[in-house]
């Protein structure tokens, strides 16, 4: 069975620090990474995906992937009280659905 | 523009009920997944949408679930004979085509709970 596994947290940063969040997939032949922000009762928002190893950066937000360690992970830096949410992390393997792992829970104080 | 819409947006519906979700997805994508979120399983995969098609349904949990796609636009999953464990949010996404290396947008949900 195809697994993503998260930290449920909450992780807790103070604003204007930088959050880490991680994820670790189960599946060697996972193709695309995607991270979602999901705020209370809304629906999840897609910050990026990542399907290279390395960096992809898009303004405040970093994502990571190294395939051999099957480790992805999302930087958020300058964390706002607004970036509070449940992070999603997905995985997209040889079919087209999301593997979705069960979130963490970012908390970023003022 | 405008991105995947669903309604209702909230059901409540009796045990042994069938319920229908609707869902729009945003202009010119022409895949469609549906998901659903349940406090205690996370967010899982139900079935997946090319077109009018269904190539995975694999992630249906019963055949008491079905969904369709007409006219490779609007999608609606029926529910038969409701149980309590079909309470969840029902989420759909679609995106410009099938694969792994396209964004998937999702909707608003629709909250379905079963008395």
């Amino acid at each position: 069975q195809k697994e993503v596994e998260q930290n449920s947290g909450p992780l807790s940063v103070p604003e204007g620090a930088i959050a880490s969040l991680n994820c670790t997939y189960s599946d060697r032949g996972s193709q695309s990474f995607f991270w979602y922000r999901q705020y209370s009762g809304k629906s999840p928002e897609l910050i990026m995906f990542i399907y290279s190893n390395g960096d992809k950066e898009d303004g405040r937000f970093t994502a990571q992937l190294n395939k051999a360690s099957q480790y992805v992970s999302l930087l958020i830096r300058d964390s706002q009280p607004s970036d509070s949410a449940t992070y999603l992390c997905a995985v997209c393997s040889a079919g087209n659905m999301l593997t979705f792992g069960g979130g963490t829970r970012l908390m970023v104080k003022p | 523009g405008a991105g995947v819409s669903q309604s209702p947006s909230n059901k409540v519906t009796e045990k042994g009920k069938d319920v229908e979700l609707r869902c729009d997805p945003i202009s010119g994508h022409t895949a469609l997944y549906w998901y659903r979120q349940s406090l205690g399983q996370g967010l899982e995969f139900l079935i997946y949408f090319q077109g009018n098609s269904a190539p995975d349904k694999s992630g249906l949990p019963s055949d008491r679930f079905s969904a369709e796609r007409t006219g490779g636009s609007v999608s609606t999953l029926t529910i038969q004979r409701t149980q309590q464990e079909d309470s969840a949010v029902y989420l759909c996404a679609s995106s410009l085509v099938g694969g792994a290396f396209y964004e998937q947008y999702f909707g608003p949900g629709t909250r379905l709970t079963v008395t």
